[in-house]
């Protein structure tokens, strides 16, 4: 059965730290991970990547595919207490029509 | 404008009843989805229509019923609720099928079950 797990399930940090937020999966025929944030409501949409795109930066957040490992990073740098949320990992597979979400990781930023 | 707008944002009911939620997208997405959202916020995904056509309907008790009148909305009706209904119903669209494509969510629907 097609899996993503994340990991730390929660965290917290201080304001200027660096995090690194994991995420692995099993899934046949990968197409696609994509990262999303949740604060109050609706996930919002942070990066996708695919074979064809394996690294994405966004200002201080970036992250990294990589498909030997099934894994992928999101690392936020010089974190600030608006980065406090949960972060969703989803995987689509070819073929399967749907995005597979792991359990999220909520992280707290204290100031 | 709002991409992907769900009514209500809350809803409050008892046991038994029958409730509905309204989605709408104005992305021109021909992909909409339903996910549940538990108390531990693990998202799973419940339907998902392509221009109106049922494509994935992932064990969801009969009670669910999904309904595409156009690929623009997803309504979702739930007869005789139950307790363990309670939730946040996320409505989702796609530009298409076959997981190239980020979703984009609603506000999301908070369901209470008395």
């Amino acid at each position: 059965e097609d899996k993503v797990v994340q990991s730390p399930l929660s965290l917290v940090v201080h304001e200027g730290d660096t995090v690194t937020l994991n995420c692995s999966y099993e899934v046949t025929n990968f197409r696609s991970l994509l990262w999303y944030k949740q604060e109050k409501k609706a996930p919002t949409f942070l990066f996708m990547l695919t074979s064809s795109g394996i690294e994405k930066k966004s200002g201080r957040l970036s992250s990294i595919l990589d498909k030997k490992e099934l894994s992928s990073i999101l690392n936020i740098t010089a974190t600030q207490t608006g980065d406090s949320a949960i972060y969703l990992c989803a995987v689509a597979a070819s073929g399967t029509y749907k995005y597979i979400f792991g359990t999220g990781t909520r992280l707290k930023v204290l100031a | 404008d709002t991409a992907v707008s769900q009514t209500p944002k809350y809803l409050v009911t008892q046991m038994g009843n029958d409730k509905s939620i309204k989605c709408e997208q104005n992305l021109g997405h021909d992909t909409m989805y339903w996910y549940k959202q538990d108390s531990k916020k693990f998202l799973k995904i419940m339907f998902s229509y392509n221009n109106k056509e049922l494509i994935i309907n992932e064990t969801v008790p009969n009670r669910f019923s999904p309904k595409s009148p156009d690929k623009a909305h997803l309504n979702l009706h739930i007869n005789s609720l139950e307790l363990g209904d309670s939730a946040v119903y996320f409505c989702a669209s796609s530009q298409s099928l076959g997981g190239g494509e980020k979703l984009f969510f609603g506000s999301g629907t908070q369901l209470s079950v008395l």
